[in-house]
């Protein structure tokens, strides 16, 4: 049981170039969650997932969309990535009747 | 607006001098407040979940309170396994999704 699983973890890019991110959880859960952590700001929602083929915007969706194509996958796209989008990235998932939320181990992304 | 604020932002503290960590919250209506652990370089861990004024919640050396404005945890004999980033967060009732607003942390060393 790896729990939440995140892709890749550390990544570096150029300005205008795009990446995806990739969250995969094996536990069956309903909700999934995109967020970034920046020094001094904590934890933003960027996009969540409340089930297979459906997602929301959160707190700071901008220069961001996601697919949840399959329960178990929440990717998490940059079009053209811009140094503003250097951070912290993590996934996370719950159960539908649950509040806790379980995290993957985080992807390092680095604008240039 | 609906704000989560902690304190002190850092704490050193030695070897068993015990400590409190705040988190103060104004939101509309409280859900539920969430406390993780935050180790460098990985993602955050499911810590605590209290649901209303005067609860209270014990893990080992930890205690988390809440009130009608904030939260506490305490940590008693702290040992230096437990420096880590503690992070609280709250859950709006008028939010979908199980969506958590994080407050930006307090970095916890404890020095042998």
């Amino acid at each position: 049981n790896a729990g939440v699983t995140q892709t890749p973890k550390f990544r570096v890019l150029k300005t205008g170039q795009s990446m995806t991110l990739l969250c995969a959880q094996d536990m069956n859960h309903e909700y999934m969650y995109w967020y970034r952590q920046d020094p001094g700001m904590g934890l933003r929602l960027i996009h969540y997932s409340v089930g297979e083929g459906t997602t929301a915007k959160g707190e700071v969706p901008d220069g961001y969309n996601v697919s949840r194509l399959k329960k178990q996958n929440f990717l998490l796209g940059l079009e053209s990535a811009a140094p503003s989008q250097t951070s912290v990235y993590f996934c996370a998932s719950s159960y539908a009747g649950s509040e806790t939320q379980y995290f993957g181990p985080g992807t390092r992304l680095l604008v240039l | 607006e609906d704000q989560v604020t902690q304190s002190p932002e850092a704490l050193r503290l030695q070897e068993g001098e015990s400590s409190s960590l705040n988190c103060s919250y104004t939101v509309s209506g409280l859900r539920g407040l969430f406390w993780y652990r935050q180790d460098p370089g990985k993602g955050p861990e499911f810590l605590f979940t209290l649901y209303s004024a005067g609860e209270e919640k014990e893990k080992e050396r930890l205690k988390a309170t809440l009130t009608k404005k904030e939260s506490f945890l305490h940590i008693t004999a702290p040992k230096p396994e437990d420096s880590a980033t503690y992070l609280c967060a709250v859950g709006l009732s008028s939010g979908s999704a199980r969506q958590l607003t994080f407050g930006s942390g307090t970095q916890l060393t404890v020095l042998p």
